[in-house]
């Protein structure tokens, strides 16, 4: 079934250096990546997004790059801030023509100053 | 525009008795989707309804939980018969046509069973 993975689980690093998330999906049809950052007991919100067209979009901080090959997404996060501090989720369209996320399991950023 | 609102945004039943959750797409949205989030795991898919239609609900529960979307009025997810199993957060999102556009997430529900 659809499927993504995404590491590590926790990530803690220091203010100003950078953090990456990866993500695997296994449905080769998918063409919409989504990112979420979710701050505690609130919703997620969408930080950056890709299309199966692009390699690469970034945004002042955060970028995104996309290997459709190896089915494979990662997100950047640069000069990082304790206001990063948040648990952030990957995501992949299902198949079926329609917006169904396939969401990762999440990864819980400690940004420390 | 309000964006996606859900209400209510906390919710507790005992055991045994029925939770109703609402969801009112952004304006212009056709497409309303459930999530669930149990504590400290990531959002599950649950069902996709358009006007009047249930379009996916692979990965609705088969018993005790049921959703729609009328013609008039929000989307309704509804639990009977909630056991503690439950308790999660409860997500709904809205998007245009397509499969590759935003999806906008409401405040969510969080329902605890008691």
């Amino acid at each position: 079934g659809e499927n993504v993975e995404q590491h590590p689980s926790t990530l803690s690093v220091q203010e100003g250096d950078s953090a990456v998330i990866k993500c695997t999906y296994s449905d080769s049809a998918s063409n919409y990546f989504p990112w979420y950052k979710q701050e505690l007991g609130k919703r997620p919100q969408l930080i950056i997004d890709i299309r199966s067209n692009v390699g690469e979009k970034k945004d002042q901080r955060i970028a995104v790059t996309l290997n459709k090959t190896a089915k494979h997404f990662s997100l950047h996060i640069t000069e990082t801030q304790p206001e990063d501090s948040a648990v952030y989720f990957c995501a992949a369209v299902g198949s079926g023509g329609y917006n169904k996320l396939i969401f990762g399991a999440g990864t819980r950023l400690a940004v420390h100053p | 525009n309000a964006g996606v609102m859900q209400n209510p945004r906390h919710l507790v039943r005992r055991r045994g008795q029925e939770a109703r959750l609402r969801c009112s797409p952004m304006k212009g949205h056709s497409h309303v989707y459930w999530y669930r989030q149990l504590p400290e795991e990531g959002l599950k898919f649950m069902v996709y309804l358009q006007k009047e239609n249930i379009i996916d609900e692979s990965g609705m529960p088969k018993e005790r939980f049921s959703a729609e979307f009328p013609k008039e009025g929000p989307s309704i997810l509804r639990i009977q018969q909630v056991v503690r199993g439950d308790s999660a957060a409860y997500f709904c999102a809205s998007s245009p046509a397509g499969a590759d556009t935003e999806a906008f997430f409401g405040q969510g529900t969080r329902l605890t069973v008691v």
